[in-house]
């Protein structure tokens, strides 16, 4: 199936710092792209969903303003977490709609954030 | 909108036997129907899926049946074996929705040995 490449897989940061998250997709063109916040032993949590080209819809309780998201080219995304917290430590997954096979979507390995 | 329930939240089965997985959806209109395999610590890998226009499709050991007029979808996966064991999310979308997927809540398959 297609491949989607998260980066980083796991990051530590200190608290007032920010990070950022890459999501790419390598071998199809996504016009929209998806991220989740997963916390153990639950489901996918949607974050907000991001367009190529356009401003990201981010879903109620989300704050835009501290998780930026860009979606620059038809094959990179990016999440930065901005002013990190501890309590914004979590796996982090991307996912990337295929135009070419419908509405199938992949996801990345996710990334781990750790904020100290 | 569109809600997905998934059941049963937690299968044992034994090794070689056979496990079923049942979603609901509320959404008419919903018209894709994937199944996600999430190990732990790892994204979500898409293992099968399905659409409104067919009523069954298999892959190897795995298949997926979709009954639209009940609006429901099922996973079995047969002969199942130790690296079956995961979490797995049903999920459901529709045309126009930006692809956007509803999750099930997951279900987390232990096949004991």
């Amino acid at each position: 199936g297609a491949v989607v490449s998260q980066h980083p897989s796991w990051v530590i940061c200190k608290s007032g710092t920010s990070v950022k998250i890459e999501c790419r997709s390598l071998d199809f063109q996504a016009t929209t792209m998806f991220w989740y916040r997963q916390f153990p032993k639950q489901s996918l949590m949607l974050m907000a969903t991001s367009n190529e080209g356009s401003k990201a819809t981010y879903e109620q309780g989300v704050e835009k303003d501290k998780f930026l998201i860009n979606h620059a080219s038809l094959t990179l995304s990016t999440l930065t977490v901005t002013s990190a917290h501890p309590e914004d430590s979590s796996f982090y997954i991307c996912s990337a709609g295929d135009l070419s096979s419908g509405n199938t979507i992949y996801f990345g390995e996710g990334s781990w954030l750790t904020v100290v | 909108g569109e809600n997905v329930e998934q059941h049963p939240s937690t299968l044992s089965v034994q090794e070689g036997d056979s496990a079923v997985i049942k979603c609901t959806y509320s959404d008419s209109a919903s018209n894709y129907f994937p199944w996600y395999k999430q190990e732990l610590g790892k994204g979500p890998q898409l293992i099968i899926d399905i659409r409104s226009n067919v009523g069954e499709k298999k892959d190897q050991r795995i298949a997926v049946t979709l009954n639209k007029t009940a609006k429901h979808f099922s996973l079995h996966i047969t002969e199942t074996q130790p690296e079956d064991s995961a979490v797995y999310f049903c999920a459901a979308s529709k045309k126009g929705s930006n692809y956007q997927l509803i999750w099930g809540a997951g279900t987390k398959l232990i096949i004991k040995p």
